[in-house]
């Protein structure tokens, strides 16, 4: 799977929106961008995905970049529960891929209140 | 709704002592999968499994053992317990292996003394 980049740490108020990039340069065709969450000690949790439009989903929206390189992570109103480690992984549509996804290290998203 | 439900929870095991963690989901997903993060660490994939009677070797392989007699349960084996196997294991299933988000469990904590 191709490699994604994320900031290791972002901060953002309660209440306000947020905005977590990640940029995946040598994203190929046929790779969806996908993005999970980690709670404190808790199993990573699926947020959404995309391949080519913006999508919106009751958690959060996925704007991605038109020439698919970046994409952002918008969750609309933060709360204190959406404090989490959020990871941006690409997974290959067009093969078995979830047996080679790779979580990196994430962004820590701290909400303040 | 269990989803992917992990037991124990949490578990201290001297070195070169044995176990099994127990992984059982309730969603009929043929595709399981386990992983181990290490503290402030991504997921390694340990093993995965396509369907009953199918498993393979993923990242991290060594010093585990899988079995899949039926679809809903996916143990995972620990022989010789080593301090480098302390970690935080999941365990995850999909519908199938290539867009459909990962459900995961909420993890077993393992100390090894």
């Amino acid at each position: 799977d191709a490699k994604t980049t994320q900031p290791n740490s972002m901060e953002s108020n309660e209440e306000e929106p947020v905005h977590l990039p990640c940029n995946h340069s040598t994203i190929s065709g046929t790779d969806y961008i996908h993005w999970y969450r980690q709670l404190p000690s808790q199993g990573p949790e699926y947020v959404i995905h995309g391949l080519t439009s913006n999508v919106n989903n009751r958690m959060a929206s996925l704007a991605i970049a038109e020439d698919r390189k970046s994409s952002t992570l918008i969750l609309h109103r933060a709360t204190l529960r959406d404090a989490a480690v959020y990871y941006c992984i690409l997974r290959d549509g067009s093969s078995g891929s979830a047996r080679q996804l790779t979580f990196g290290s994430g962004t820590q998203l701290t909400v303040l209140p | 709704n269990a989803g992917v439900t992990q037991t124990p929870k949490f578990r201290i095991l001297k070195i070169g002592q044995s176990m099994t963690l127990q992984c059982t989901q309730d969603m009929n997903h043929n595709y399981m999968y386990w992983y181990r993060q290490d503290p402030g660490m991504g997921l390694k994939l340990i093993y995965y499994s396509v369907g009953a009677g199918i498993t393979d070797k993923g990242e991290v392989p060594n010093g585990y053992n899988v079995s899949r007699s039926t679809t809903e349960d996916f143990p995972l084996r620990l022989e010789l317990a080593a301090p480098s196997q302390t970690s935080v294991y999941f365990c995850a299933s999909s519908y199938e292996d290539r867009v459909s988000p990962l459900h995961f469990g909420n993890g077993t904590r393992l100390t090894v003394t």
